[in-house]
């Protein structure tokens, strides 16, 4: 069954920091991997996603996202973080075996200070 | 832009009643998705729809059911709401079932 696990509860960076947020997933065959941020009090939001090609998809807002499949992995990161990246970021992998429903991990915090 | 509009942000009900939770979406999406979201567990799906009249349960579809008589419309029923159900709840809607666009949520409190 596909899975996508998000190590961190919480990541906290310095504002102006280069900042990742981790993900690695188990599917079997070719990954559909995307990741979606949540802003307090609002919807989640689409952000990037990879179905192939280059390994470094880029996103909204800045970020980009790097697919390692000898890792398993599909880390999100930003060069230079903002006080309002400060958010709550979801992995989420399709489920190729099961009418492309998406199964999202738990979600990491992303705080940012100035 | 599309937008996903769920008809409360909070709601508070007592065990036993029956709810609904409503959710249009404006964009002319076949998909539409119901989620609850909580703490440390992330998002679970509950129902799915493809089309209208059509349903697929999902992850964890016990203690509810849907409806989607027209295609903007998704709503999600809490046949006999019980105290573990009380939770954020996700609508969201697709053309392409890879980018959701969701509705802003709504807060389900049952006491």
């Amino acid at each position: 069954a596909q899975s996508v696990a998000q190590p961190e509860d919480q990541v906290n960076v310095a504002e102006g920091n280069p900042l990742t947020v981790k993900c690695t997933y188990s599917v079997s065959g070719n990954p559909y991997l995307f990741w979606y941020v949540q802003y307090p009090n609002r919807g989640l939001q689409f952000l990037l996603k990879y179905i192939t090609g280059d390994n470094l998809v880029k996103g909204s807002y800045g970020f980009e996202a790097e697919f390692n499949k000898s890792q398993t992995s599909f880390h999100l990161k930003k060069p230079s973080a903002l006080v309002s990246d400060s958010a709550l970021y979801f992995c989420a992998v399709r489920d190729v075996g099961n009418t492309g429903k998406l199964i999202f991990g738990q979600g990491t915090t992303l705080q940012v200070k100035p | 832009d599309v937008k996903v509009t769920q008809s409360s942000r909070y709601l508070v009900k007592r065990t036993g009643e029956k709810v609904f939770l409503e959710c249009v979406q404006d964009m002319d999406h076949e998909n539409m998705f119901w989620y609850r979201q909580d703490p440390g567990l992330g998002l679970r799906l509950i129902y799915f729809s493809y089309d209208v009249k059509m349903k697929e349960k999902g992850d964890i579809p016990e203690g509810y059911s849907v409806s989607r008589e027209k295609k903007e419309r998704f709503s999600l029923i809490l046949e006999s709401a019980s105290t573990n159900q009380t939770s954020m709840y996700l609508c969201a809607s697709s053309r392409d079932p890879e980018k959701l666009f969701f509705g802003s949520g709504t807060q389900l409190s049952v006491l």
